[in-house]
């Protein structure tokens, strides 16, 4: 089945404790996305790829780090979490980054973080 | 710069009732238009888009919506809807050409309550 599947779907963590959740996409994607989704603002990105080895920042990309070693995978990575960071989190892929294609998205499940 | 405005953030209605939920966006260049849903603990799916052409775009679940740009509107209908219709429901907009090309902003959200 094409999917995005994301781990943890739900964390609960500390201040300060590093932690990363992985997004995988078996579709042969170029473009992938992290998304956070906060009650009243819809969804903000966060960084995106391209393609392998080719990020950018989105819109909040403060505190977050990415990495695309792989096609499939797109890691998103929280080195020193703060309770601003409790938020629901959706990784998106699409096949091609360019022109329309590049917003028909196929999102996973979400991943909910709660910092304490 | 683009933006999206949903005039609703939460919409009740009846089952079998008509609904339209209303979006307007703001771009300095073209746009390609979206719809998603996201049903209660899931992810995003989208719904349908509107990419050239006719102005009516018609979608899956019996969803349409209707493009139009001197009013920059692109509102969602559904004739009759049904318990299942129950759902967040986000539009988006890209703008293509310029420095927005490819960037999909998403709007804030309206949940749609369908009742018995």
């Amino acid at each position: 089945e094409a999917q995005v599947t994301q781990n943890p779907r739900y964390l609960i963590t500390v201040t300060g404790k590093k932690l990363t959740v992985t997004c995988s996409q078996n579709m042969n994607h170029e473009y992938m996305s992290w998304y956070r989704q906060d009650p009243g603002l819809g969804l903000r990105q966060i960084y995106y790829s391209m393609n392998v080895e080719v990020t950018d920042k989105g819109d909040v990309p403060e505190g977050y780090k990415v990495s695309r070693k792989e096609k499939r995978n797109f890691p998103l990575i929280l080195e020193s979490p703060s309770p601003n960071q409790t938020s629901l989190y959706f990784c998106a892929s699409s096949l091609t980054p360019q022109g329309y294609g590049a917003n028909v998205l196929t999102f996973g499940a979400g991943s909910r973080l709660t910092v304490l | 710069a683009q933006s999206v405005t949903q005039l609703d953030s939460q919409v009740p209605v009846f089952e079998e009732a008509p609904v339209e939920l209303r979006c307007n966006y703001s771009s300095s260049v073209s746009v390609y238009l979206f719809w998603y849903v996201q049903y209660p603990n899931q992810g995003l799916q989208l719904l349908l888009k509107y990419l050239s052409g006719s102005t009516l775009v018609k979608g899956i679940n019996g969803f349409e919506a209707e493009f139009n740009k001197s009013q920059t509107s692109f509102h969602l209908r559904k004739p009759s809807v049904h318990i299942s219709d129950t759902a967040e429901y986000f539009c988006a907009v890209s703008g293509h050409g310029g420095t927005s090309y490819g960037k999909l902003t998403f709007g804030q959200g309206t949940i749609l309550t369908v009742h018995p």
